[in-house]
């Protein structure tokens, strides 16, 4: 069974880059798919297939997936993307959705 | 466009049961299986299980195995969760989300509900 792990903060100061990452032994073979939860609000998918962005989300949001390690990119940070972050992939041996622990991400 | 509504929140006493409904609108509905996710308070997202809208299948995460059901009503587009034997442990928002279909590592959740708040006291 798969465990994401994911770093429980990341600050940055605006118009900085973020990049928040995921990890799992072999992440790479699989798809990793990302979501966005600001205070109070149900979560958004920002980043699927890796790499892809759904319509609507600016093209500050990117994603890598290699190795150990998937990673979240955001650039050129607003106070508006200070949020949780949750990285997610779907176990097809169990055909159980696997969540990371999720990354609070601060602009400072 | 695709809405998925669920019904409002509950306050269940320790040992009862809930039954959270999400109506789904904007695309047909047995085209993606629906499934909930729970968020307890400060915490992650945990998912709990899956059906299918087209079959009325199943899955549930071993946490919950046992005390969890998954119904559809296709009439009106809706999915229902049950979740029986409460505990305080079982204080959250619970979340609808809408699986893309498309199988495999490509299940994903491109539309979620606005959650449901389920607080269970003693």
């Amino acid at each position: 069974s798969y465990v994401l792990t994911q770093p429980p903060s990341v600050s940055v100061a605006p118009g900085q880059t973020a990049r928040i990452t995921c990890g799992e032994n072999n992440i790479g073979s699989k798809s990793v798919h990302w979501y966005q939860q600001r205070p109070g609000q149900a979560p958004v998918l920002v980043v699927y297939d890796d790499t892809d962005r759904p319509s609507g989300i600016p093209e500050r949001f990117s994603g890598s997936n290699s190795g150990n390690t998937a990673t979240l990119t955001i650039s050129r940070v607003e106070a508006g993307d200070e949020a949780d972050y949750y990285c997610q992939v779907w176990d097809s041996a169990s055909d159980h959705a696997i969540f990371g622990g999720g990354t609070k991400v601060t602009v400072l | 466009q695709v809405q998925l509504v669920q019904s409002g929140p509950e306050v269940k006493k320790s040992g009862t049961s809930m039954k959270v409904s999400c109506k789904a609108s904007g695309y047909t509905f047995r085209s993606n299986g629906i499934n909930w996710v729970r968020q307890a308070p400060g915490q992650g997202l945990e998912w709990m299980g899956w059906i299918s809208t087209y079959s009325g299948n199943t899955k549930f995460a071993q946490n919950f195995q046992g005390r969890v059901t998954m119904t559809t009503d296709t009439s009106t587009s809706t999915v229902f969760l049950e979740l029986r034997s409460l505990t305080s442990d079982d204080t959250a928002l619970y979340y609808c989300a809408r699986e893309t279909g498309l199988g495999g590592d490509l299940e994903y959740f491109d539309y979620w509900g606005q959650g449901t708040q389920v607080t269970v006291s003693s």
